[in-house]
């Protein structure tokens, strides 16, 4: 069982410094998630993937911030110019059906702390 | 704009005491799931409720999906140093392309 597997697990960067996040999806799942969660919060949606497609994203997914899915398998999240309030846990998760409703296998999440 | 809200925020009981914690929104959902998150790792599914007026047992838990598909609750009987966690909620909507999540409780067991 390969589960979602995401990489780094931690980040520390300085203001101002570029970073990429990667996620490998379980390889059966069409669908793939991103989520940021602050601490003491619930995760909040960034972006969405089916197959290689970006179909949604969220108003909190500012133009530093881009998505890639680019042959529908694992996927990138990079954030340009980091600022001190993008420190949080990246979340990335692909979906499956479970009893006839979507559900979220999650990896284990990169913590990005900025300086 | 989906919104969950969950109640209450932070819990504290002694070990073998009985919980519930809820779940509440003005939308209705195609489903709505119970995670479960521990410090520094990704949420982990606990169960996922589909029909109106549905109840779910795993072990010690049972869950409870409302008639409107509003709302939700998770009881726990005789808790245990091992349920403490983040318990989030999640609703399911746009036929299942997305998934909103409420802010979560946060359960501490003592031994």
């Amino acid at each position: 069982d390969t589960g979602v597997s995401q990489d780094p697990r931690h980040k520390i960067t300085k203001r101002g410094q570029n970073v990429t996040f990667r996620c490998d999806p379980i390889s059966e799942h069409n669908r793939l998630y991103w989520y940021r969660q602050t601490l003491g919060q619930g995760p909040e949606f960034l972006t969405y993937f089916q197959n290689e497609a970006q179909l949604e994203k969220s108003r909190l997914l500012s133009d530093r911030f881009s998505a890639e899915r680019p042959k529908g398998s694992f996927s990138t999240l990079e954030i340009q110019r980091t600022e001190q309030g993008d420190s949080a846990m990246y979340l990335c998760a692909s979906s499956s059906t479970v009893a006839g409703a979507n559900v979220l296998t999650f990896g284990a999440g990169s913590r990005l702390t900025v300086l | 704009t989906q919104l969950l809200e969950q109640s209450p925020q932070f819990l504290s009981i002694q070990e073998g005491e009985n919980l519930t914690v809820y779940c509440n929104s003005s939308s209705v959902f195609s489903s709505l799931q119970w995670y479960r998150q521990e410090p520094g790792e990704g949420p982990v599914l606990l169960v996922t409720v589909v029909t109106g007026g549905e109840v779910k047992k795993l072990k010690r838990l049972t869950f409870q999906f409302g008639d409107a598909r509003k709302d939700s609750s998770l009881h726990i009987t005789a808790a245990q140093p091992g349920d403490t966690g983040l318990y989030l909620c999640a609703g399911e909507y746009n036929y299942g392309q997305n998934f909103v999540f409420g802010p979560g409780t946060r359960l501490s067991v003592l031994p």
